[in-house]
């Protein structure tokens, strides 16, 4: 069973157009992540969300927008997309003062907007 | 503030020993540390929390001088299978619990 899954794996759309992400997490953790990795590999936290609360809203553009149904899934949707917005978007999951196991990430949606 | 990794880039024989370093601006309640390989997702290998505690992990460790706001990783004997990009992840004291900030990463390969 995978820890932490996201769909699609691989993405490529056009400028302007809406896409979705989605993650699901089978480990009981309570606060899940979206991070952005870019080509140089900065890894760069764009949202989490705790218990269905959002607690870290980064300065990414309001186009980006995650949903959580409840606390084993966060889904990325984002509007307008633009050239930029190209990356590898993975989603994480912890468990909130677990000091022993860190963070577990999906394997990743490479994202390519032409 | 994100961490500063040195170095960038290490290139290693088998058998051969290295050192990443981490280092912050700010304050730190705890350092992570993941390794990353190519096409694949970070996975996770160590925490360190305040105290300036030191964790082993295979030939892998780590210490954590949360006066300097520092943290090193230590390679030992490395293997082939240690190559990949090494992050580290700092996380600070604020009401923002959980919130992780990644270092630029430093890559290891290791070579036969």
């Amino acid at each position: 069973d995978t820890a932490v899954s996201q769909t699609p794996k691989y993405l490529v759309t056009q400028m302007g157009n809406d896409k979705s992400i989605k993650c699901e997490q089978n480990l009981g953790h309570d606060t899940m992540y979206w991070y952005k990795q870019d080509s140089k590999k900065f890894l760069k936290i764009m949202f989490s969300y705790n218990n269905k609360e959002l607690i870290i809203n980064e300065t990414v553009p309001n186009r980006f927008s995650p949903k959580s149904p409840d606390k084993a899934h966060l889904n990325l949707h984002i509007n307008s997309l633009e050239l930029g917005d190209s990356a590898v978007y993975f989603c994480a999951s912890s468990q909130e003062w677990d000091s022993v196991h860190g963070y577990t990430f999906g394997s990743g949606t490479r994202l390519t907007v032409v | 503030q994100q961490p500063v990794q040195s170095p960038q880039a290490v290139i290693l024989r088998e058998g051969e020993d290295a050192v990443i370093n981490c280092s912050s601006s700010k304050a730190l309640y705890s350092v992570h540390w993941y390794r990353q390989k190519h096409g694949e997702a970070p996975v996770f290998l160590m925490i360190l929390l305040k105290g300036g505690e030191q964790k082993g992990h295979e030939k892998i460790s780590a210490s954590f001088n949360e006066k300097k706001q520092q943290s090193s990783l230590y390679l030992t004997a490395s293997q082939l299978s240690y190559s990949g990009t090494y992050f580290c992840g700092t996380e600070g004291y604020s009401s923002n619990t959980g919130k992780l900030i990644f270092g630029q990463g430093t890559t290891l390969q290791v070579k036969p």
